[in-house]
């Protein structure tokens, strides 16, 4: 299948700093790519949806300004955590739409935020 | 109400039992299903699709009734390796996760 890698997996930072989290489909072109996040024992929920070359889509209750998402090609995108804190510790996963309508997902980042 | 409801477990089965997950999503104008296999601590893994017509893929088999908004998973003979947690996947315009049942397979 096709494959989508992260970048880092696993990140530790101090309350405040800002966290980047890089998201790329190594085999295909990805036009969409989608941002999760995942709280112990609760299901995915999507974040926000990134368009190669335009603004992010953001779902009810998630802050544009404290996520910015930058999908700057059709095999990049990433995501900053801007002056995160505790709360924001969570699992962050990416996918990308390949053809038809699968979504292969990226194997995670693990933020803790102390 | 949520768009996917999973009964979260979890299913603890000894190996070469036959378990079955359930799953239903609240709108009927879902486009897609799939189930998708989570590992501890890893990203969720497509398992195959779901049709109205059923899809078997080796031990596995899914089923989609779109009358009810009900999806199933049966797993026959299971393995060690089967344990893990499976999610039911339904999308429109979408993806929405249901929250995943936890399956351990015991030796």
């Amino acid at each position: 299948g096709a494959v989508v890698s992260q970048h880092p997996s696993w990140v530790i930072c101090k309350s405040g700093t800002s966290v980047k989290i890089e998201c790329r489909s190594l085999d295909f072109q990805a036009t969409t790519m989608f941002w999760y996040r995942q709280f112990p024992k609760q299901s995915l929920m999507l974040m926000a949806t990134s368009n190669e070359g335009s603004k992010a889509t953001y779902e009810q209750g998630v802050e544009k300004d404290k996520f910015l998402i930058n999908h700057a090609s059709l095999t990049l995108s990433t995501l900053t955590v801007t002056s995160a804190h505790p709360e924001d510790s969570s699992f962050y996963i990416c996918s990308a739409e390949n053809t038809g309508d699968t979504q292969y997902f990226g194997p995670g980042t693990r933020l803790t935020v102390l | 109400r949520k768009e996917v409801e999973q009964d979260p477990g979890p299913f603890n089965v000894p190996e070469g039992a036959t378990v079955a997950f359930n799953c239903t999503y609240s709108n009927s104008a879902s486009q897609s299903f799939f189930w998708y296999r989570q590992d501890c601590r890893k990203e969720p893994k497509l398992l195959m699709s779901v049709y109205s017509s059923g899809n078997e893929d080796g031990r596995f088999t899914a089923q989609l009734n779109r009358a009810s908004q009900y999806i199933s998973l049966l797993i026959r003979d299971s393995k060690l390796s089967d344990s893990a947690t499976y999610l039911c996947v339904v999308t429109r315009n979408q993806f929405y996760f249901g929250t995943g049942t936890s399956l351990t397979v015991i030796p």
